[in-house]
């Protein structure tokens, strides 16, 4: 078990450039969360897949963001045509599909820190 | 309304001692979970505990233990023999059953509250 990890930890791009992150989630894991957290703010949630589907967007989720699980392992996060409000770290977390009764717990990553230029 | 409510945005402890760090939530669903999660400098996120609605007694998980009083609407976080290893951001966290019925599966953050050990 070697945790959830992400690439890149860091990212400087410029504004308007397209940017992508990879998440690979605890292997036995079917759930995959992404996270975004701002300076001095908790987590807020954007998306999760279980499996291969994607069952939630947030309302945080622009059009210019798109999130993908094609196989149900790794997951990438695209953000197209970039913005300075765009910095921030994106999480993900894996979970297990708890059972009856069990609560979910998320594993999450140490993150990729997003600059825009 | 904010769901969580972490009003210590920062909290200073002496070495062994034992620090409260405060969490109230607001929710009108009856079954619900409580988390707590620690961020290191690292940036990730370690989950330390959990509180489900419905359990009768408070978690408590290692130097970890949670202050739950449902009728205040509090979940406060007890670390016991502070050590200098938990400097850190500590979140709590809640999600509401309610979410689960409807497929959303929404974890909602506080703030946080930056724990420093003192020597």
């Amino acid at each position: 078990d070697t945790g959830v990890s992400q690439d890149p930890r860091h990212k400087i791009t410029k504004r308007g450039q397209n940017v992508t992150f990879r998440c690979d989630p605890i292997s036995e894991h079917n759930r995959l969360y992404w996270y975004r957290q701002t300076l001095g703010q908790g987590p807020e949630f954007l998306t999760y897949f279980q499996n291969e589907a994607q069952l939630e967007k947030s309302r945080l989720l622009s059009d210019r963001f798109s999130a993908e699980r094609p196989k149900g392992s790794f997951s990438t996060l695209e953000i197209q045509r970039t913005e300075q409000g765009d910095s921030a770290m994106y999480l993900c977390a894996s979970s297990l599909v708890p059972g009856q009764g069990m609560h979910e717990k998320l594993f999450f990553g140490s993150g990729t820190q997003l600059s825009v230029l | 309304a904010q769901k969580i409510t972490q009003t210590q945005p920062g909290m200073f402890v002496q070495e062994k001692e034992a620090v409260t760090l405060d969490c109230t939530y607001d929710t009108s669903d009856p079954s619900y979970g409580l988390f707590w999660y620690k961020q290191p400098s690292s940036g990730e996120m370690i989950f330390l505990i959990y509180q489900g609605s419905y359990d009768q007694q408070n978690a408590t998980e290692g130097r970890y233990s949670l202050n739950f009083q449902k009728a205040r609407k509090s979940a406060n976080l007890v670390i016991s023999a502070s050590q200098l290893g938990d400097s850190a951001m500590y979140f709590c966290a809640m999600r509401e059953a309610l979410y689960l019925q409807t497929g959303a599966n929404n974890l909602f953050f506080g703030t946080g509250t930056r724990l420093t050990v003192i020597p």
